[in-house]
């Protein structure tokens, strides 16, 4: 079955700390890997895509990685701020002939307390 | 548009009314999807359309829902006899990829509540 699963489910954390979300995917055939961001009521928004031969790729202060043999994605965020409390969506890309489908996991809840 | 944009942001419906959501898509975009997203949950694929061929429509969880968009651009999303299960955030997502691919959009989507 195609899934995707994040941990934790939520997390709080200090102002200026970092901080590490992990997806764990099954999705086959894979097209490419992303992460969202979400803000409460409002739809997401894209951080960061990989395809199967990249290893990291670099927005502002998030980092997201990809090992494509252990089918793992991490997605690190430096010196957090208050504006970073959101949901963090891993998404996999299942490729297909007719269209891409997106797989989606159920989000990392993250809270930045002062 | 500069953005995906949908319409009513919030819905309010007694049980056993119908409702119709709507999403304008950026303009030019051929793909469009559909999303239902639960209460502390990812979006679930609902719907697929390329341009005004619906060609993927196996994520719709019953036969009361219902999606259209006949000129290619705006869609439009029908949920008849509404039962409290489908209670959710709609999201609609547009893609200038034909497969859909790349360069997702997502709208704010249309929270709806049934009562």
């Amino acid at each position: 079955k195609n899934q995707v699963e994040q941990s934790p489910q939520s997390l709080i954390i200090l102002e200026g700390k970092n901080c590490t979300l992990q997806c764990n995917y099954t999705v086959s055939p894979f097209s490419n890997l992303r992460w969202y961001k979400q803000d409460t009521g409002r739809g997401p928004v894209s951080l960061t895509i990989m395809t199967f031969s990249e290893n990291t790729k670099s927005n502002g202060r998030y980092t997201a990685t990809l090992d494509a043999d252990t089918k793992q994605s991490s997605l690190h965020i430096t010196a957090s701020q208050l504006s970073d409390s959101a949901s963090y969506i891993c998404v996999v890309t299942r490729a297909s002939g007719g269209y891409n489908k997106l797989i989606f996991g159920a989000g990392t809840r993250l809270a930045v307390h002062p | 548009g500069a953005g995906v944009s949908q319409s009513p942001r919030y819905k309010v419906a007694k049980r056993g009314q119908d409702v119709a959501l709507r999403c304008d898509p950026i303009s030019g975009h051929v793909s469009l999807f559909w999303y239902q997203q639960a209460l502390g949950q990812g979006p679930e694929f609902l719907t697929y359309f390329q341009n005004e061929a619906q060609l993927d429509k196996s994520g719709l969880p019953s036969d009361r829902f219902f999606a259209e968009r006949p000129e290619g651009s705006v869609s439009t999303l029908k949920i008849q006899r509404t039962q409290q299960e489908d209670s959710a955030v709609y999201l609609c997502a547009s893609s200038s990829s034909v497969r859909g691919g790349y360069g997702y959009t997502f709208g704010s989507g249309t929270r709806l509540t049934v009562v």
